[in-house]
């Protein structure tokens, strides 16, 4: 089965950096999403590591590593809109086909 | 192009009772994703549906089942409705097969079961 750690709540002031931790336990691994959710709307795509390494995509990067079942997403320069719950998504390989396995999210509220 | 659309947005229904929710997905895309969420126990995987059929299935019981239309939209049906069952149900819609493309989330429903 599939395993998908992130802590519940984290709180950064305005203008900071803040770093959100993902683990996981999978088998079949194929990739990791994250995904931001304001309250009350959809989940919106972020980013997306199948290799090794760190993605940067404006204020937001991503990084992963297979080896040590981990990943973060990193956000700087926070901004009051940023206040929302980030998704860790891990891409799965089961009978053939792949699946997404979310974790339970992790919500952020950002300060001034 | 129009985003992922659910129907309806709001529900209420009583223990025993069976729901169907629908999802029009983006134009052009052929698979429809359906997730739970709860807060306790975040998103989980309900099933998938590529071209009419479905490809892949999560860890629910049989009373939740779906199926797709010849126009790629979906309806998921939740039978003998549990107090348990209450949750925001979203559909994801995506190009190809959910698990190897980004998926496109709807705005969900929100099922609240008396």
């Amino acid at each position: 089965g599939q395993n998908i750690d992130q802590p519940t709540e984290m709180t950064a002031t305005e203008g900071a950096i803040v770093q959100i931790n993902c683990t996981y336990q999978t088998s079949g691994f194929n990739g990791l999403f994250w995904y931001q959710q304001h309250a009350g709307e959809a989940p919106t795509f972020l980013s997306y590591n199948v290799l090794d390494g760190l993605e940067e995509k404006g204020r937001f990067s991503s990084f992963l590593s297979r080896s040590k079942g981990y990943s973060y997403l990193l956000l700087k320069e926070l901004q009051m809109k940023d206040s929302a719950s980030y998704l860790c998504a891990v891409r799965a390989s089961k009978t053939g086909a792949n699946n997404l396995f979310f974790g339970t999210g992790t919500r952020l509220t950002v300060i001034p | 192009k129009a985003g992922v659309t659910q129907t309806p947005r709001y529900l209420i229904k009583t223990r025993g009772q069976q729901v169907t929710l629908s999802c029009s997905p983006i134009s052009g895309h052929r698979s429809v994703s359906w997730y739970q969420q709860t807060p306790g126990q975040g998103l989980q995987f309900l099933f998938e549906y590529f071209s009419e059929t479905q490809r892949n299935k999560g860890n629910f019981p049989g009373r939740f089942s779906g199926r797709q239309f010849s126009n790629s939209r979906s309806e998921m049906n939740v039978s003998t409705l549990e107090l348990g069952d209450s949750a925001l149900y979203l559909c994801a819609s995506s190009l190809g097969s959910g698990g190897d493309n980004e998926q496109f989330f709807g705005p969900g429903t929100r099922l609240t079961v008396l």
